[in-house]
C-alpha cells in the first residue's frame, strides 16, 4: 500500500524568501515521486519528478526537490518566491509497475507581499 | 496540441439528482483517468480505461456511479443520484500508451456541488 502526507496544510511565506515544502511517503514497493502545482481556476501542471538518478531534481519555476530514501521524503524548494508562486502543491507517488497516483492532502502556499 | 478539457468547469445540483461530466483527453492517448478531491481531502483515484476498456476501476466509490469511454475518445462520469459526499473536484488526466503512468496530463476539473 501507497500513502502520502503533506505534514503542512497552509504555509504562509513573504516575497523573496526562501521555502520548503515537506513531503513524506510510504510505500511497500518501488515508486516514483512527484510535485504538482494548481494555480487558482486551473488545471494540475506537472513541476517535477523523480525517476532515478540524481536524487536532486530541478522543475520549472526554479522549484526544485531532493529525494531521500532513507526518510522516504521528497521535499519541495525554493530559495526565492514570487507572488505568482501562490498555488496549491500535491506531492504524489506512483508505483513503478502501476499507472494509479497517490496524492498527499496538498499545501497551500500563500507568498505575501 | 490541446490539453485535457473537461465539462462543466462548475456544477451545483440538488441532492437526488443526476449529473454527468466530460473529459475529452488529448488526441491519441488511449489512457484515461478519473480522479475525485473532496474538500480537504486527498485527491483519490476513481479509475482507468485504456481505449474504451475499463482497466482498473477499484477507485469507484459505489455503484451511483459510472463511467463510460465509447470509442475510445472521450469520457463521461455519470452521478446517479447524486448525494451531499458527492461533492468535491474531479479530474481527468490522459497519457499515451507508450509512456505508461508517469507523465499524465490533467484537466482543470470540474467543481462539483451537491446541496
Amino acid at each position: 500500500a501507497q500513502s502520502v502526507t503533506q505534514l503542512d496544510s497552509q504555509v504562509p511565506v513573504f516575497e523573496e524568501a526562501p521555502v520548503e515544502l515537506r513531503c513524506n511517503y510510504s510505500s511497500s514497493v518501488s515508486v516514483y515521486l512527484f510535485w504538482y502545482v494548481q494555480y487558482p481556476n486551473q488545471g494540475l501542471q506537472l513541476l517535477l519528478k523523480y525517476l532515478s538518478g540524481s536524487t536532486l531534481v530541478k522543475g520549472i519555476n526554479g522549484f526544485e526537490a531532493e529525494f531521500n530514501k532513507s526518510q522516504t521524503s521528497f521535499h519541495l524548494r525554493k530559495p526565492s518566491v514570487h507572488i505568482s508562486d501562490t498555488a496549491e502543491y500535491f506531492c504524489a507517488v506512483r508505483p513503478n509497475t502501476g499507472n494509479q497516483f497517490y496524492f498527499g492532502t496538498g499545501t497551500s502556499l500563500t507568498v505575501i507581499p | 496540441e490541446a490539453g485535457v478539457t473537461q465539462f462543466p468547469s462548475h456544477s451545483v445540483i440538488e441532492k437526488g439528482q443526476t449529473v454527468t461530466l466530460r473529459c475529452d483527453p488529448i488526441s491519441g492517448h488511449d489512457n484515461l483517468y478519473w480522479y475525485r478531491r473532496v474538500m480537504g481531502k486527498e485527491i483519490k483515484f476513481l479509475l482507468h480505461f485504456v481505449k474504451e476498456s475499463k482497466q482498473d476501476e477499484s477507485g469507484m466509490p459505489n455503484n451511483r456511479f459510472l463511467a463510460e469511454r465509447t470509442g475510445g475518445t472521450y469520457s463521461t462520469l455519470k452521478v446517479q443520484p447524486a448525494e451531499l459526499e458527492d461533492s468535491g473536484v474531479y479530474f481527468c488526466a490522459s497519457s499515451h500508451a507508450n509512456r505508461g503512468g508517469y507523465g499524465y496530463t490533467f484537466g482543470s476539473g470540474t467543481r462539483l456541488t451537491v446541496v
